[in-house]
């Protein structure tokens, strides 16, 4: 079946330190790929998404390209600010059934 | 817009008893809700998917007669563990999708309940 692997965490960094949280995955087809992102007592909010290969998703910062050839979805940011710290998850979407297959998430502290 | 509610956010039980979690979309209409689990360190695994008006889906391996769930109006979806033991302890999430909306991205998240079961 479908599956997401992502880094594991904490990722912890500096103010101004460049991000990378890694994510690839597995699936049959051509699934859409997301980003969700959960503060402390939130639920977890669209951060970004891209729903065919060589897409890019972006917002607030944040970057991700859909690379069917290596089958992944990384997460980079130029430059974090304390207030990105929170969980971060990456998902697909099967095209058939509409479902959300989730990674296992990565904490992210930024320091100041 | 589009926030999702989840009540309670924490709950402590008694083995044996059962748990309801509410789950409200509070300023828009949800056709479709979905419910996950949670446990530490691991990644949200979808429990059921429900409609409106009809019988929940459940993934294979979660057992219906145990996680009841009921999705009544356009707003509300319960999940009711029934006869919890610890092994139901658990984070549970809740999701709604939009009317209309025709894919993951149209979907919102509860902040999710805390079960823990004694």
């Amino acid at each position: 079946g479908d599956s997401v692997t992502q880094m594991e965490g904490p990722v912890t960094l500096s103010e101004e330190a460049f991000l990378t949280i890694n994510c690839t995955y597995t699936a049959t087809g051509y699934p859409s790929l997301f980003w969700y992102v959960q503060y402390p007592g939130e639920g977890l909010q669209l951060l970004l998404k891209a729903t065919k290969a060589d897409d890019k998703g972006s917002n607030k910062g944040f970057e991700a390209t859909y690379r069917k050839e290596t089958t992944s979805f990384h997460l980079e940011k130029g430059s974090v600010q304390v207030s990105d710290s929170a969980v971060y998850f990456c998902a697909l979407e099967d095209t058939g059934r509409r479902a959300l297959t989730f990674g296992s998430g990565t904490r992210l502290q930024v320091q100041p | 817009g589009a926030v999702v509610s989840q009540h309670p956010s924490w709950v402590i039980c008694k083995s044996g008893t059962s748990v309801k979690i509410e789950c409200r979309s509070l300023d828009f209409q949800a056709t479709t809700m979905f419910w996950y689990r949670q446990f530490p360190k691991q990644s949200l695994m979808l429990m059921a998917t429900s409609n409106e008006g009809s019988k929940a889906t459940y993934e294979q391996g979660v057992e219906k007669d145990k996680f009841l769930i009921n999705h009544a109006s356009l707003t509300l979806s319960t999940l009711t563990v029934t006869s919890a033991h610890p092994e139901d302890s658990s984070f549970y999430i809740c999701s709604a999708r939009v009317v209309g909306g025709r894919s993951s991205y149209e979907q919102y998240f509860g902040p999710g309940t805390r079960l823990t079961v004694t």
